[in-house]
């Protein structure tokens, strides 16, 4: 059974540093690429980042580019987003979510999100 | 606001059909596949039509998909109380090399 399962997540303050993980199971984690997407508090989802199953290509949202930092360990099969200079707007629940297919087929496995709340 | 346009509600009676639709530009939904998402409360969201008209194993063939130019459509026939969510449509676009999302449609079973 396919499994995604966030950690990390927590309150901090504005400007601070925070690291989420992904544990995978179930699937040969280094064969996909994967995605962060996040959802503010009674707001729509938003891509954040995204990396291939070699690591060697990875795109940002504008919103995070030069903040944010993608990752992954196929030794551990994880993946990580490392969130630096956190604003307000980064409130959001994070998801990390499996791609199948390059850029077209969707993401078919979602983990449960861990909270993160940047707040003074 | 969002890159791709999607209405923010829609509403049906049990068995009715409806529709959500979601219109893009040539750079993500003239270019690239479109994928739609079933969000219920306070969970995680759900693929339930991958490239334009796929569905996942386990989704009913009740819930349709089709793409046209630069738009597309999430039909839902003989609707269900279980089908009341919110809907996301999403493609990749190839000028900001970014996934992007419709800003979801809330879909009530009145």
């Amino acid at each position: 059974e396919v499994q995604l399962v966030e950690s990390g997540g927590g309150l901090v303050q504005p400007g601070g540093s925070l690291r989420l993980s992904c544990a995978a199971s179930g699937f040969t984690f280094s064969s996909y690429s994967m995605n962060w997407v996040r959802q503010a508090p009674g707001k729509g989802l938003e891509w954040v980042s995204y990396i291939s199953s070699s690591s060697t290509t990875i795109f940002y949202a504008d919103s995070v580019k030069g903040r944010f930092t993608i990752s992954g360990d196929n030794a551990k099969n994880s993946l990580f987003l490392q969130m630096n200079s956190l604003r307000y707007e980064d409130t959001a629940v994070y998801y990390c979510a499996r791609e199948p297919g390059n850029y077209s087929g969707g993401f078919d496995y979602w983990g449960q999100g861990s909270l993160v709340t940047v707040s003074s | 606001q969002s890159v791709l346009t999607q209405p923010p509600s829609a509403s049906g009676t049990p068995g009715q059909r409806v529709t959500i639709s979601c219109s893009g530009s040539s750079s993500n939904i003239g270019s690239n596949p479109v994928n739609w998402y079933q969000q219920l409360p306070g969970t995680a969201p759900k693929l339930v039509i991958y490239r334009n008209n796929q569905r996942p194993s386990g989704v009913p063939d009740r819930l349709s998909g089709s793409k046209s130019g630069t738009s597309a459509s999430l039909a839902i026939s003989g609707l269900q109380s279980e089908d009341e969510a919110d809907y996301y449509c999403a493609a990749w676009d190839n000028s900001l090399n970014a996934w992007v999302f419709g800003g979801g449609t809330k879909l009530t079973v009145l």
